[in-house]
């Protein structure tokens, strides 16, 4: 089985903190994503990786970056947290980037930022 | 512009009664489409995709899903409800004009009553 695990469950930072919410998976997947999920809003795609050190951005990059150092692990940083990041975050990873691909998803990180 | 949507943001159902969950796509070409279940403070589940093949398909936990390209439509369905149903589902398109990204919905909250 897939197996995509995430760092935290839940996280409470101050506004202005440097965030690092980090994401390890075991298959070798390829592709990597990063979600925040809002009520009424569904999942959306914040930034993605389709290898080692390359990264583009999905639909809501901004106050965001991330980091792909290795195959396996896929960072996202809030350079400085404010309180409209306060969501949930969740990492997937996909063998590859086709169409078709199904994505395996993380158990997602709670983010508070009073 | 919208690429997908789900018609009802909650849906109640008492157990052993059909469920049914309904999703309608936006698309110039041949999607791939999916359901996935998030249950309560977990990630997210892939049920059942379709991807250009047979269009009733099967998923996991007994759900199916008819793709009906004259309405656009990819409603989800179960014959009978069960109490471990209750979770949060996700009606998720895929399309090439996206760069094969996966575009979801804003989910369906399904409630079942005892």
């Amino acid at each position: 089985d897939v197996k995509v695990t995430q760092s935290s469950r839940y996280l409470v930072k101050r506004t202005g903190e440097k965030v690092f919410l980090e994401c390890v998976q075991d298959m070798d997947h390829e592709n990597m994503f990063w979600y925040r999920q809002d009520p009424g809003l569904g999942l959306r795609l914040i930034y993605f990786s389709y290898d080692v050190k390359m990264k583009e951005k999905g639909d809501i990059p901004e106050g965001y970056s991330v980091s792909r150092e290795k195959k396996e692990r896929f960072s996202l940083i809030l350079e400085s947290a404010s309180t409209n990041q306060t969501s949930m975050y969740l990492c997937a990873s996909s063998l590859r980037g086709g169409v078709q691909e199904t994505q395996y998803f993380g158990p997602g990180t709670r983010l508070l930022v009073l | 512009a919208q690429s997908v949507t789900q018609l009802d943001s909650h849906v109640s159902v008492s157990e052993g009664t059909p469920v049914l969950l309904r999703c309608n796509y936006s698309s110039s070409y041949s999607p791939s489409l999916f359901w996935y279940v998030q249950h309560p403070n977990k990630g997210l589940q892939l049920l059942l995709k379709y991807t250009s093949a047979a269009t009733l398909v099967k998923g996991i936990n007994g759900f199916e899903a008819e793709f009906k390209k004259s309405e656009t439509s990819f409603h989800l369905t179960k014959p009978s409800a069960h109490m471990s149903d209750a979770a949060e589902y996700f009606c998720v398109v895929s399309r090439m004009e996206y760069g094969n990204k996966l575009v979801f919905g804003a989910g369906t909250i399904l409630r079942v009553k005892s």
